[in-house]
């Protein structure tokens, strides 16, 4: 059974420094990962997906990579806002036909003006 | 273009009552997936239909069920309700299964009191 953890589960930094958030998963055998902000009470917000056969993917000073060998996955956030504070959560899709995403149970970030 | 679209945003309902959540995708998109986000936890999956074919029920009891239009809305019924069915009732569309990014709309809070 696919499980995804995210660690920290909360993680508080000041303006400007940059920050990594971890994403792992126990079942290698995985189609997609997809990265996630959720603002308090909100629907969800696609970062980055990688697909499978990917090592990585990169959208401004966001950048995720994947090591599907040891069922890992960061989001690197450079230089962070106070604007990227919300819960950022990361998703599996096992594949096989099924589109349904497994998600951990993310991570709480607050950056501090 | 419009996002994904939920109705209601809020409801409010006492046990043993049944509710209706409606979620119509963004336009050109055939997959459907709902989700249940108790709160602090990560999104869980209930259903997801595709061409108004279910291709994947989660881990949840009979009395939830869901059903797809010929137009790829869909709705999402929870029969019998009991006080652990409050969440955040989220509703995600997707183009085609080789990318399969999901698109969440900004989903419905159900509380049963």
């Amino acid at each position: 059974k696919q499980e995804v953890t995210q660690i920290p589960a909360a993680l508080s930094v000041p303006e400007g420094e940059n920050l990594v958030l971890n994403c792992s998963f126990t079942d290698s055998a995985i189609y997609n990962l997809q990265w996630f902000r959720q603002d308090p009470g909100k629907g969800l917000t696609s970062l980055l997906l990688i697909q499978s056969s990917q090592r990585e993917q990169t959208s401004g000073r966001l950048n995720a990579s994947l090591d599907k060998s040891s069922g890992r996955s960061t989001l690197y956030i450079a230089a962070s806002q106070p604007g990227d504070s919300a819960t950022y959560l990361c998703a599996v899709s096992p594949g096989g036909g099924s589109y349904k995403l497994i998600f951990g149970s993310g991570t709480r970030l607050l950056v501090r003006p | 273009d419009a996002g994904v679209t939920q109705s209601p945003t809020h409801l409010i309902k006492t046990r043993g009552q049944h509710v209706t959540l409606r979620c119509s995708p963004i336009s050109g998109h055939k997959s459907v997936s709902w989700y249940q986000q108790v709160l602090g936890q990560g999104p869980q999956f209930i259903f997801q239909y595709y061409e108004k074919e279910e291709r994947g029920r989660g881990n949840f009891p009979d009395r939830f069920s869901a059903r797809q239009f010929p137009n790829y809305s869909s709705e999402l019924n929870v029969n019998a309700l009991l006080l652990g069915d409050s969440a955040l009732y989220l509703c995600a569309s997707s183009l085609d299964s080789f990318r399969n990014i999901q698109y969440f709309g900004a989903g419905t809070r159900l509380s049963v009191l």
